[in-house]
């Protein structure tokens, strides 16, 4: 299965900058996908990373607040934009691989980001 | 559209005993449906996953599941709770048209010694 490098690992920034997400993938994926994981909570999904074209937005999420970039299959990043400390969350990037018949997911190590 | 319900947000079992997670998910396609745990401070980590394979799925660590259709539930088990199992975990989703995941509010696990 694929071997997903994210970073960076955790951050702390201060509100109003943004922080750039970079998730770099051993091989070439079609699916990419965006996730939050705020404190004590379960995981959202934010966008899917389409590879050549404008990402796809989940409800809730825009384009402004948190703009994808897919140069590539191996590559994606997402950047938090004018951050508030209400962004404080895990920020995880997946990858959909086939497998024989059926479908893996990889999920990255994660983003911790910490707005002050 | 696809989403899960996890029935309890806590359990607590005593080292020894049998874990029962309870998961139940709605899904307009045929699902692909998962386990996930996440230790404090970890990445997640795959337990097991239905792929309209066979019905009762094995995965690491003594971990099992069964689909019921009929049910639409897939609760994961465990015959004998070791400290280690002590963490968060997440049932998913994913309806394989669009192979996005929809997550379950998640379980805490705690062992007690």
């Amino acid at each position: 299965s694929a071997v997903i490098s994210q970073k960076p690992s955790r951050d702390i920034c201060q509100r109003g900058t943004s922080l750039t997400i970079q998730c770099q993938v051993d091989s070439q994926v079609t699916m990419m996908f965006w996730y939050r994981q705020q404190p004590g909570q379960s995981l959202t999904l934010i966008a899917t990373a389409n590879q050549g074209s404008e990402a796809t937005y989940e409800s809730g999420f825009v384009i402004d607040k948190f703009p994808i970039s897919r140069p590539n299959l191996t590559f994606s990043t997402l950047t938090v934009s004018n951050m508030s400390p209400e962004d404080s969350s895990i920020y995880l990037c997946s990858v959909a691989e086939a497998l024989l018949a059926n479908y893996g997911y990889t999920f990255g190590s994660g983003t911790r980001l910490t707005v002050v | 559209a696809q989403s899960v319900t996890q029935l309890d947000s806590h359990v607590s079992v005593s080292e020894g005993t049998p874990v029962l997670l309870r998961c139940n998910y709605s899904s307009s396609y045929s699902p692909s449906l998962f386990w996930y745990v996440q230790h404090p401070n970890k990445g997640l980590q795959l337990l097991l996953k239905y792929t309209s394979a066979a019905t009762l799925v094995k995965g690491i660590n003594g971990f099992e599941a069964e689909f019921k259709k009929s049910e639409t539930s897939f609760h994961l088990t465990k015959p004998s709770a070791h400290m280690s199992d002590a963490a968060e975990y997440f049932c998913v989703v994913s309806d394989r048209g669009d192979y996005k995941l929809s997550f379950g509010a998640g379980t805490t696990v705690t062992v007690r010694a």
